[in-house]
């Protein structure tokens, strides 16, 4: 079946500009997450939806971030007034149930982002 | 001090070899423990979960200390395709936050 897509899969942003980057999740998964990989890192926790229930946002950088999952399934990530430091891949990552021990997260191919 | 810290390496090994990944973590906290590889440019996939009894996979050994918060991967007969980064994860689980928490990542280079 069909795994996590993002759109775009590239995108190049002045300094300053808005972004919204997109994530469909697998059917029916009840759990989204939203991690920024700088280069030679590993993905860093930004958000986490249950639902259409934001339920933490203890990770994203600043206030210029901004997600929302208002159905529940497609999710947006959106960045206002881009900076140099927001160049990064911004991965989307689905699971089935609401996040337990052992529950196995999907992750989509991510948006590169890079800001000049 | 990152949560999760792995050498980055690179490990450069031959087909055939058998290479050792180490990790430690510092919240005592955590709940439960994966392997993930990200080949380049890619998305990471989970390898393999990590139990406290520790587990095998094919060519692929992991291993939990809970008391030292130490984690390890052994892959044996190291093969061309093994190529990639090995990420090191933990998760809170339900007693905080639910997302994974990653190193940074240790880089295989399988030459022939």
């Amino acid at each position: 079946g069909a795994g996590v897509s993002q759109s775009p899969r590239y995108k190049v942003a002045k300094r300053g500009q808005d972004v919204a980057l997109r994530c469909d999740p697998i059917s029916g998964h009840v759990s989204l997450f939203w991690y920024q990989q700088a280069l030679g890192q590993g993905p860093e926790f930004l958000t986490y939806f249950q639902n259409e229930a934001q339920l933490d946002k203890s990770g994203l950088p600043s206030d210029r971030f901004f997600a929302e999952r208002p159905e529940g399934s497609v999710s947006t990530l959106k960045i206002q007034r881009t900076q140099q430091e927001d160049s990064a891949v911004y991965l989307c990552a689905s699971s089935l149930l609401n996040p337990s021990t052992y529950n196995e997260q999907f992750f989509g191919p991510g948006t590169r982002l890079t800001v000049l | 001090r990152k949560e999760v810290e792995q050498d980055p390496g690179p490990f450069n090994v031959p087909e055939g070899a058998t290479v050792a990944f180490n990790c430690t973590y510092s919240n005592s906290a955590s709940q439960s423990f994966f392997w993930y590889r990200q080949d380049c440019r890619k998305e990471p996939k989970l390898l393999m979960s990590v139990y406290s009894s520790g587990n095998e996979d094919g060519r692929f050994t992991a291993q939990l200390n809970r008391a030292s918060q130490y984690i390890s991967l052994l892959i044996r007969d190291s093969k061309l395709s093994d190529s990639a980064t090995y990420l090191c994860v933990v998760n809170l689980g339900d007693t905080g936050r639910r997302a994974l928490t990653f190193g940074s990542g240790t880089r295989l280079q399988v030459q022939p």
